[in-house]
C-alpha cells in the first residue's frame, strides 16, 4: 500500500533562518506531488505542484521555492524565513490528475 | 476558473440528526469532486469522491454525497450524526480541463461540524 510520510511535525525558527520541509511517498512511481498551506486552521492554498522529477509549478509568488530530485521526493525550502511563513505545511500525492489526493500529517511550522 | 464554495463556516447538528454539509462548484468542464475531513492537527483524509456515473455518492464512515450538475452542487451528509463526526470537512475540484493548470486540485474554506451529545 502507498503512504506518505512529512517530517517534521512541529518546528520553530526564527526570523531569517532557512527551511528546509521533506515529502516522501511510497509504493507508487511518478506520484503527482503537491504541497499546501493551511493558515489558521482553515483555507488550504496550493503552493507547489509536481508532476515529474525536477518539473515545478509555482501557484503564488512567495518567499518559498519546491524541489524534486526524486521521484518519490518533494522537498520544500526557503532562504530566510519571514513571520509571515508560520502556518500548517501540508505535502499530498495522487496517482493521476483525476484522481484524489492523500496527504500527509503536515508540518506545523512557527516562525519566531 | 475552477473553484469551490462552503457557504457555511459552521454546521452544527445534534447526535443521531442527519446532517448536511454543503458545497457549490464552478468548473469550465465536467467536475471531478471530491470532500475531505481534517481532525485537529491533522493531515486531510479522502472521504468520497465524484467523477461520473451515478449521481449519489458513498464514502467512508457512513458518509455520502449528492452531486446535482443543475445546482452546481455536491452537498455532504450523513442519515445520523455521531460526536467523533466532529471536524472541519473540505470540499475540493480537481482542474483538469486547462492546459497550464491540469490536475490541480482546489479546495473551499472548509466547513466546521459540531455534533453535540
Amino acid at each position: 500500500s502507498q503512504t506518505i510520510h512529512q517530517w517534521p511535525a512541529t518546528l520553530v525558527q526564527p526570523v531569517g533562518s532557512p527551511l528546509s520541509l521533506e515529502c516522501t511517498v511510497e509504493g507508487t512511481s511518478n506520484p503527482n506531488l503537491y504541497w499546501y498551506r493551511q493558515a489558521a486552521g482553515r483555507g488550504l492554498q496550493l503552493l507547489f505542484y509536481s508532476v515529474g522529477i525536477g518539473q515545478i509549478s509555482s501557484e503564488v509568488p512567495q518567499n518559498l521555492s519546491a524541489s524534486r530530485p526524486q521521484d518519490r521526493q518533494f522537498i520544500l525550502s526557503s532562504k530566510k524565513l519571514l513571520l509571515s511563513d508560520s502556518g500548517f505545511y501540508l505535502c499530498a500525492w495522487s496517482v493521476f490528475r483525476e484522481t484524489e489526493a492523500f496527504f500527509g500529517q503536515g508540518t506545523r511550522l512557527t516562525v519566531v | 476558473a475552477q473553484s469551490v464554495a462552503q457557504p457555511e463556516d459552521q454546521v452544527n447538528v445534534a447526535e443521531g440528526n442527519p446532517l448536511t454539509v454543503k458545497c457549490t462548484y464552478s468548473v469550465s468542464g465536467n467536475p471531478y469532486l471530491f470532500w475531505y475531513v481534517q481532525y485537529p492537527n491533522r493531515g486531510l483524509q479522502f472521504l468520497l469522491k465524484y467523477i461520473t456515473g451515478d449521481n449519489l455518492v458513498k464514502g467512508s464512515y457512513g458518509f455520502e454525497a449528492e452531486f446535482n450538475k443543475s445546482q452546481t452542487s455536491f452537498h455532504l451528509k450523513k442519515p445520523s450524526a455521531l460526536v467523533s463526526d466532529s471536524a472541519l470537512y473540505f470540499c475540493a475540484v480537481r482542474d483538469i480541463d486547462r492546459g497550464s493548470t491540469l490536475g490541480r486540485l482546489y479546495f473551499g474554506r472548509g466547513t466546521q461540524l459540531t455534533v453535540w451529545p
